[in-house]
C-alpha cells in the first residue's frame, strides 16, 4: 500500500516570497506518479502539478514547481512569488502503475499574509 | 472551471431521510471516483468507476449506494445516514487507458458539504 507524509504544521507566509511544502512517499512500485492539489476553503480540490516517476526532469508549471527526489522518495511543491489567493490546504498524493486509487497525505494549511 | 459539477453544494438530513448526490463530468472521461472527506482526516476513496463499471469498493457501508449510468454521471445515494457521516463529498474523473503509468491525472468537481442530523 502506498503512504504519503506531509508532517508540517500549518504556515504564514509573507505575501510575495517562497514557500516549500514538504512531501514523502512510501511505495515498492518503480512506476507511480505524483502529484498536488489545492483546496481553498471552498473545498474544492485544484490539480497543480504533476510528476511522472520517470521524469529526469522536475515538473514546473507557472509559479509551481516540484523538487522530486527519487531515491529520498520525496516531492515537495515549491511555489514562488505568493499571493494571497494562495491560501488554502495543499495535499500530496500518488497514484500506481495500474492502479485507480489515489493516496493523498493529511495535507498541509498555508496562509499568505500581505 | 474544472468540468466537473457537484450538485448539491450544501445537504442537511436526518438519519431517516434519503438523498442522492449527483455528480456530472464534461471532460470526455471514462473513470469517476467518490471521496469522502472527514475533518483532520486523508481523503478516503469510497467507489471507482471505470466504463461505467464498479471496480472498487472499499468496504462502505451499505447505507451509501452508488449508480453510473452512463460515463458522464455518477451518483452517491444515502439512506439512513448516521452523524459520523457528515462530512464533504467529492467527486473526480479522470480518463483511463491500458497499461497506464499512473500519470492520469484526476479532476474534482467542487464537493458536496453533508450534515447528518
Amino acid at each position: 500500500a502506498q503512504k504519503i507524509t506531509q508532517t508540517q504544521p500549518g504556515m504564514f507566509v509573507q505575501e510575495k516570497e517562497a514557500v516549500t511544502l514538504d512531501c514523502t512517499y512510501d511505495t515498492s512500485d518503480q512506476s507511480y506518479g505524483l502529484f498536488w492539489y489545492k483546496q481553498p476553503s471552498s473545498g474544492e480540490m485544484i490539480f497543480l502539478i504533476y510528476q511522472g516517476s520517470y521524469d529526469e526532469k522536475n515538473a514546473t508549471e507557472g509559479r509551481y514547481s516540484l523538487n522530486f527526489q527519487k531515491a529520498r522518495k520525496s516531492a515537495n511543491l515549491v511555489i514562488s512569488a505568493s499571493q494571497l489567493g494562495d491560501s488554502a490546504m495543499y495535499f500530496c498524493a500518488m497514484r500506481v502503475y495500474g492502479n485507480n486509487r489515489l493516496a493523498f497525505g493529511k495535507g498541509n494549511q498555508v496562509v499568505v499574509i500581505p | 472551471e474544472t468540468g466537473v459539477t457537484q450538485t448539491p453544494r450544501h445537504l442537511v438530513m436526518g438519519m431517516t431521510n434519503k438523498k442522492s448526490l449527483k455528480c456530472e463530468q464534461h471532460l470526455g472521461h471514462n473513470a469517476m471516483y467518490w471521496y469522502k472527506q472527514s475533518a483532520k482526516k486523508p481523503l478516503e476513496l469510497m467507489f471507482v468507476y471505470s466504463l461505467e463499471e464498479r471496480v472498487e469498493n472499499n468496504s462502505v457501508p451499505s447505507r451509501f449506494s452508488p449508480e453510473c449510468p452512463n460515463s458522464s454521471h455518477l451518483f452517491l445515494h444515502l439512506h439512513t445516514l448516521q452523524p459520523e457521516d457528515s462530512a464533504l463529498y467529492l467527486c473526480a474523473s479522470s480518463q483511463d487507458r491500458i497499461g497506464t503509468s499512473g500519470q492520469e491525472t484526476q479532476y474534482f468537481g467542487p464537493g458536496t458539504r453533508l450534515l447528518v442530523l
